[in-house]
């Protein structure tokens, strides 16, 4: 069962890359990396996903390493409206929800 | 755009009343999941549905808390004799699923129903 530990908090300047870590140490073979966002008030928001290769979307970018232990998400060029509690977690064919673990995610602020 | 419609948004209800909140999944995703929420906190698991069938249960899931999903399109949560414990944002999410288990596609969450117990 894959716990990830993400940084409490992070702070990014308006128009620079936000490059938020997240370690998955325990991950199985068959588990994904996803990343969601939670603005307040609204519910978590779907970013990207991956197994092993990194992704891109219109979003962000999803780097894994090769051992598949760490990953990074990019937001390329963050802007105010980035400002939000960004959660990695891990979820293979067969996981029990059960003990799919979001933990307190990292608190990005995007700075002016 | 037609993504997961939660309702209410809000509820306010004294201790030990009963309350049932309703979600509407996305149209054409047949998994649908019940998440709970406290604040400064990510959501926490409760229950999931594959269609009709809700396959599997949190240990967060005390007695009180029942979900239903008796078509396999919108679904119910209804917590009976609530306490100030289950103050809470409850989430609804649905994806597509293929098999008892055998999907990676993504979740997509709804906005919540905020439940305050006074």
């Amino acid at each position: 069962d894959a716990k990830t530990t993400q940084p409490t908090s992070m702070d990014c300047a308006e128009g620079r890359a936000a490059n938020l870590p997240c370690n998955h140490s325990t991950i199985s073979g068959n588990e994904y990396v996803y990343w969601y966002r939670q603005i307040h008030s609204q519910g978590p928001q779907y970013i990207i996903h991956g197994l092993k290769n990194n992704e891109t979307n219109e979003m962000a970018s999803l780097i894994i390493t090769e051992d598949r232990k760490s990953s990074t998400l990019i937001l390329p060029h963050a802007t105010l409206r980035d400002t939000a509690v960004y959660y990695c977690i891990v979820i293979g064919i067969g996981t029990s929800y059960d003990k799919v673990i979001f933990g307190p995610g990292t608190s990005l602020s995007v700075i002016p | 755009d037609t993504g997961v419609s939660q309702d209410p948004r809000h509820k306010i209800t004294k201790r030990g009343q009963n309350v049932t909140f309703r979600c509407d999944p996305i149209s054409e995703h047949n998994r649908l999941y019940w998440y709970r929420q406290t604040l400064g906190q990510g959501p926490e698991f409760l229950t999931y549905f594959q269609n009709e069938a809700q396959l599997e249960k949190s240990r967060l899931l005390s007695d009180r808390f029942s979900a239903e999903r008796p078509k396999g399109s919108f679904s119910t949560l209804e917590i009976q004799r609530t306490e100030q414990g289950d103050s809470a944002m409850y989430l609804c999410a649905s994806s597509v699923g293929q098999g008892a288990r055998g999907s990676n596609q993504p979740q997509h969450f709804g906005d919540g129903t905020r439940l305050s117990i006074l």
